[in-house]
């Protein structure tokens, strides 16, 4: 299947600070990307749809200023968690379609956000 | 109601065991639906698509009813490697978001 890769994997902050991660597709170009949030034993929840060229669209309760989203290229978007808190700890993953037939969307790997 | 519901897990399996996932949804006009497998503190990957007509892969059946609005998976001959969270997944229209269930554990056991 199509490959989306995800950096960093994991990283530890401190409150307060800000940190930016990155989804790349790597063999194929999307106009659209997904970013998705998993507390622990709880399912994915969309933050919001990263949209090439043009503004994010924002889930409701998510704040756009606080999570930062570009997506510059038909192959990268990013994520920043601005002004983290110990709150925002979390698994973020992007996603995105592959464009085929069937929609498929594919997965990056993940990044362990930890706030302390 | 929820948009996407499933079975409450976790269902705990004997090796070689055969065990049925089921799934509902609100949405009558989503148009996609899939099957994901998670592992723990792993991303979601795609185990297979959902079709009208039913499809199966290897030892993995899914079937749709649109009507009913109910997915549904069966995995025959329970390996343990089968062991994972089972997603329920459903999309809107082409290209949106998806919209997952909250997942079912299994755990298959020697």
């Amino acid at each position: 299947g199509a490959v989306v890769s995800q950096h960093p994997s994991w990283v530890i902050c401190k409150s307060g600070t800000s940190v930016k991660i990155e989804c790349r597709s790597l063999d194929f170009q999307a106009t659209t990307m997904f970013w998705y949030r998993q507390f622990p034993k709880q399912s994915l929840m969309l933050m919001a749809t990263s949209n090439e060229g043009s503004k994010a669209t924002y889930e409701q309760g998510v704040e756009k200023d606080k999570f930062l989203i570009n997506h510059a290229s038909l192959t990268l978007s990013t994520l920043t968690v601005t002004s983290a808190h110990p709150e925002d700890s979390s698994f973020y993953i992007c996603s995105a379609n592959s464009g085929g037939t069937y929609n498929e969307q594919f997965f990056g790997p993940g990044t362990r956000l930890t706030v302390l | 109601r929820k948009e996407v519901e499933q079975d409450p897990g976790p269902f705990n399996v004997p090796e070689g065991a055969t065990v049925a996932f089921n799934c509902t949804y609100s949405n009558s006009a989503s148009q996609s639906f899939f099957w994901y497998r998670q592992d723990c503190r792993k991303e979601p990957k795609l185990l297979m698509s959902v079709y009208s007509s039913g499809n199966e892969d290897g030892r993995f059946t899914a079937q749709l009813n649109r009507a009913s609005q109910y997915i549904s998976l069966l995995i025959r001959d329970s390996k343990l490697s089968d062991s994972a969270t089972y997603l329920c997944v459903v999309m809107g229209q082409a290209g949106t978001a998806l919209i997952f269930g909250k997942g079912t554990t299994l755990s298959v056991s020697s």
